[in-house]
């Protein structure tokens, strides 16, 4: 079955940096569009952000509360993908979640597949 | 931004009951919903997508309506396993927006 493991949460200060990772597992990354999706503690479900896929050319979507501090990438050689977060802030704090994110019949993307999450904590 | 309003926030029910969350778009979105159920500790679980179309492996007491912006969950019979939180996403257009939750807890 399809499997995706994020990993390289932990506790940075404000103003610091953290990498997560998303591994992929029995399907190729680079045919999928992929999500990222956080959660606050005890709060609901925040959308990061989209990479499409190769076909077109990893073009990204970020949301408004991200966008120019968060970035995403990936290695097709490891069927990874990457979420770098910069210039982090308290509210940055919350489980981070990669989903896939197939086609469905209307042509829109829809998120089919999560991971685990991993948990990013922004504090002095 | 498109914004998604859900209610009720909470719902109180028991076993064998009949609930409908419902999920109020602030403008057109085409059918391009998808419904998510979460308990606590695990990730998300995508139950409905097109608004109406119910994923392999989901049982068929769930089901998605819609009626212009308004979306709606309907759980024709609760099950123990049902009481969890579950979330709207519109997919409409940029940025994809989730709805609030709706936490639906055992009476």
């Amino acid at each position: 079955e399809v499997q995706l493991v994020e990993s390289g949460g932990g506790l940075v200060q404000p103003g610091g940096s953290l990498r997560l990772s998303c591994a992929a597992s029995r399907f190729t990354l680079s045919d999928h569009y992929m999500d990222w999706v956080r959660q606050a503690p005890g709060k609901g479900l925040e959308w990061v952000g989209r990479s499409r896929n190769k076909a077109n050319s990893y073009t990204t979507e970020y949301a408004a509360s991200v966008k120019g501090r968060f970035s995403f990438s990936r290695d097709d050689s490891k069927n990874s993908l990457y979420l770098q977060m910069n210039s982090l802030k308290t509210e940055d704090t919350a489980v981070y979640y990669c989903a896939r994110a197939p086609p469905f019949g209307s042509g829109r993307y829809y998120l089919d597949y999560w991971g685990q999450g991993t948990l990013v904590t922004v504090s002095s | 931004d498109i914004q998604l309003t859900q209610s009720p926030s909470f719902l109180s029910a028991s076993v064998g009951d009949r609930v409908t969350i419902t999920c109020r778009a602030s403008q057109g979105i085409n059918s391009y919903l998808a419904w998510f159920q979460q308990k606590p500790g695990e990730a998300p679980k995508l139950l409905i997508s097109e608004a109406s179309t119910l994923q392999s492996g989901v049982p068929s007491r769930f089901s998605g309506g819609e009626s212009g912006t308004e979306f709606t969950l309907t759980i024709s019979s609760l099950q123990p396993e049902d009481f969890a939180t579950y979330y709207c996403q519109q997919l409409e257009s940029y940025p994809l927006t989730f709805g609030q939750g709706t936490r639906l807890e055992i009476k």
